[in-house]
């Protein structure tokens, strides 16, 4: 059974900090894995990450994959009240399978 | 402009009552998809079609049904043999095919409560 695994669960960090959140898998057939940002209803896209693309940067957001060890980071820096959200991370395997999301990571950012 | 829209926003049931959740979308999607977001449990599948007039099973089907009579719709109805329907439900799209490419596109979501 295919799984996705975060942690931590949930986070509180400080303006400004930097912080890094995880994602580890058990795929058969890995194809990518995409972050999403969840703040009050619709999740939206940030990265995908696949064999051809192991390393992704949008302005303070980065993520990389590591295909051998079977995890994935999301790293953060300089934290804005406005990063407060659930982060979640999905696997996605060959063929048209669905999906797998992890449990998601809860982060607050406090003034 | 394209998108995916689920209705109500808000749902109340009553015990023992049907109710059904739209979702529609004008992204000429193949694929629709609708997950059960609980409280610390992330997204779970409840199910899943890749094209029209066919659908599967997810993780947590049993108290469900769903149709695709459209390529643009699938509605969700949650039967009162789902024990425990409050929850947050998510209804996502896709090209058939393109996980790899694109991933989904998600509604904003309907919130249900029993009452």
């Amino acid at each position: 059974e295919d799984k996705v695994v975060q942690s931590p669960l949930s986070l509180v960090v400080h303006e400004g900090d930097t912080v890094t959140l995880n994602c580890s898998y058990e795929v058969t057939n890995f194809r990518s894995l995409l972050w999403y940002k969840q703040e009050k209803k619709a999740p939206t896209f940030l990265f995908m990450l696949t064999s051809s693309g192991i390393e992704k940067k949008s302005g303070r957001l980065s993520s990389i994959l590591d295909k051998k060890e079977l995890f994935s980071i999301l790293n953060i820096t300089a934290t804005q009240t406005g990063d407060s959200a659930i982060y979640l991370c999905a696997v996605g395997s060959s063929g048209n399978t669905p999906l797998v999301f992890g449990k998601g990571t809860r982060l607050s950012v406090i003034a | 402009d394209g998108g995916i829209t689920q209705s109500p926003k808000y749902l109340f049931r009553k015990e023992g009552q049907n109710v059904t959740l739209s979702c529609e979308q004008n992204l000429n999607h193949d694929a629709m998809y609708w997950y059960r977001q609980d409280p610390g449990q992330g997204l779970r599948l409840i199910y899943y079609s890749q094209i029209v007039n066919d659908f599967q099973k997810g993780d947590i089907a049993e108290g469900y049904s769903v149709s695709r009579e459209k390529k643009e719709s699938f509605p969700l109805t949650v039967t009162s043999a789902q024990k425990n329907p409050t929850a947050f439900y998510l209804c996502a799209s896709s090209m058939r095919g393109g996980l790899l490419y694109y991933g989904y596109t998600f509604g904003s979501g309907t919130r249900l409560t029993v009452v």
